[in-house]
């Protein structure tokens, strides 16, 4: 069964910043794209980040890009969102997921989603 | 920029559900995907590749169209299908959702 554990989020200050992770489990890993996505309280799904399976390409929103960095620990069966500058709209409920295919690529639909961790930046 | 409509669709169990997803250009091979929300749940797969229902998902969703127009067509609406319907494109850096639509029972 593919799980998807998130973690790290925290309530943080304006210009702080965060680490969430994603631990996987019942699937390669490796041959998965894998993403981040976000919700703000109320709103709509925001795409934010996209790796490949194998660290070679990595993909951003422009509302996060230049303060966000997603990398993954293929060993360890770990996604990670380095996030910085952390801004009051950053805040929402970040999701990790899984790309549809194991094509390494980024660039699928997300099959599996984990449960989300709450990020919320105070001023 | 997709952008989906109606913002909202109120029907009653057993009506049928047409939910439509634009572009503003062309998606690259057709990539687009369609997943349900419902409160306190996370998004779930339910079409990619425009047309292809994802695993254990039921045969009442369908998804067609191709380019810069897409349907995702319930029929026969059952209780459990409330919620909000998003699409997103994955042709091509950053990949966006829409705006979604909000199925309710009348």
């Amino acid at each position: 069964e593919v799980q998807l554990f998130e973690s790290g989020g925290q309530i943080v200050q304006v210009g702080g910043s965060l680490r969430l992770s994603c631990v996987a489990s019942g699937f390669s890993f490796g041959m998965y794209g894998m993403a981040w996505v976000r919700q703000a309280p109320g709103k709509g799904l925001e795409w934010v980040a996209g790796i490949s399976g194998n660290n070679e390409g990595t993909f951003y929103a422009a509302s996060v890009r230049g303060r966000f960095s997603i990398r993954r620990d293929n060993s360890k069966n770990t996604l990670t969102l380095l996030m910085g500058r952390l801004r009051p709209d950053d805040t929402a409920v970040y999701y990790c997921a899984k790309s549809n295919y194991a094509d390494n690529s980024a660039a699928n639909a997300l099959g599996h989603w984990g449960q989300g961790t709450q990020v919320t930046v105070s001023s | 920029v997709l952008t989906q409509s109606p913002g909202t669709l109120s029907l009653a169990p057993g009506e049928r559900a047409t939910l439509s997803c634009r572009a503003s250009q062309t998606i690259y091979r057709d990539s687009l995907a369609w997943y349900q929300q419902k409160p306190g749940q996370a998004p779930r797969l339910l079409v990619y590749g425009a047309s292809r229902r994802a695993a254990g998902i039921p045969e009442r969703f369908s998804g067609s169209g191709s380019g810069s127009g897409f349907t995702l067509t319930i029929t026969r609406l059952e209780p459990e299908d409330f919620g909000v319907f998003y699409c997103q494109q994955y042709g091509g850096s950053p990949f966006t959702f829409g705006p979604g639509t909000r199925v309710d029972f009348k």
